[in-house]
């Protein structure tokens, strides 16, 4: 399997803050990789897929960079309603692996 | 729009069979072209994928759970099931439906449906 590596696991940022995390595969994806938002009690939504394209009705501050095996999702002014833990998955082979999450906490 | 829903008792007991159906509305399974898969999530912890199934019968199980897993399609209801084996404390989770394309991201999840193994 591939092995998708998160960082930082958890993060504190303030509204307006920029914010980047980063996924790292244990091998190749080929830009086979998708980011969600997850907020408590809730099921993850998707935000970018194919490394950085954005999912329809999800806010430009959001972007997505990489390739290989490293990539990053960045915030660009973080506001209220993204405080929520962020995954990252990769969905080159057939059997499909997240990162452990990212939680995105108040200052 | 596409609607998934779990359903299925909360509470398994230990070496018991768990058992999860996933409702598809705004979407027929039969027209073909996604997976329908399953995913668990450990209580505060990351999500793992647990298999898939097409409009064909054909699934696919992540290797770690394979031995334990079957995933079943009722065209006529338009749903499909989990039945996982052989549980364990390990097993509680909210376990979740979604819908993908084939070598595609999940664009559809459901709600999820806490299911805790238990005496």
């Amino acid at each position: 399997d591939i092995q998708m590596t998160q960082s930082p696991s958890s993060l504190s940022a303030s509204v307006g803050d920029r914010v980047t995390i980063t996924c790292r595969a244990s091998q190749g994806i080929s830009y086979s990789l998708a980011w969600y938002q997850q907020k408590p009690g809730r099921a993850p939504k998707l935000l970018l897929y194919a490394a950085s394209r954005l999912q329809s009705g999800v806010p430009s501050r959001f972007s997505g960079s990489g390739s290989g095996t490293d990539y990053a999702l960045t915030i660009s002014s973080l506001q209220p309603e993204d405080f929520a833990t962020y995954y990252c998955q990769q969905y080159s082979t057939i059997t499909k692996t997240f990162g452990q999450g990212t939680k995105v906490e108040v200052k | 729009q596409v609607q998934l829903q779990e359903s299925g008792p909360g509470l398994v007991k230990p070496s018991q069979t768990l058992s999860l159906t996933c409702g598809v509305s705004g979407d027929s399974i039969s027209s073909g072209g996604y997976y329908w898969s399953w995913i668990r999530q450990h209580p505060g912890e990351g999500l793992e994928w647990i298999g898939f199934i097409y409009y064909s019968g054909t699934t696919y199980y992540n290797p770690s759970l394979k031995s334990r897993t079957s995933i079943s399609i009722d065209m006529s209801e338009n749903q499909f099931s989990l039945k996982l084996t052989s549980v364990t404390a390990a097993d509680t989770a909210v376990y979740y439906c979604a819908r993908s394309n084939p070598s595609e991201p999940f664009d559809y999840w459901g709600q999820g449906t806490l299911v805790t193994v238990s005496s």
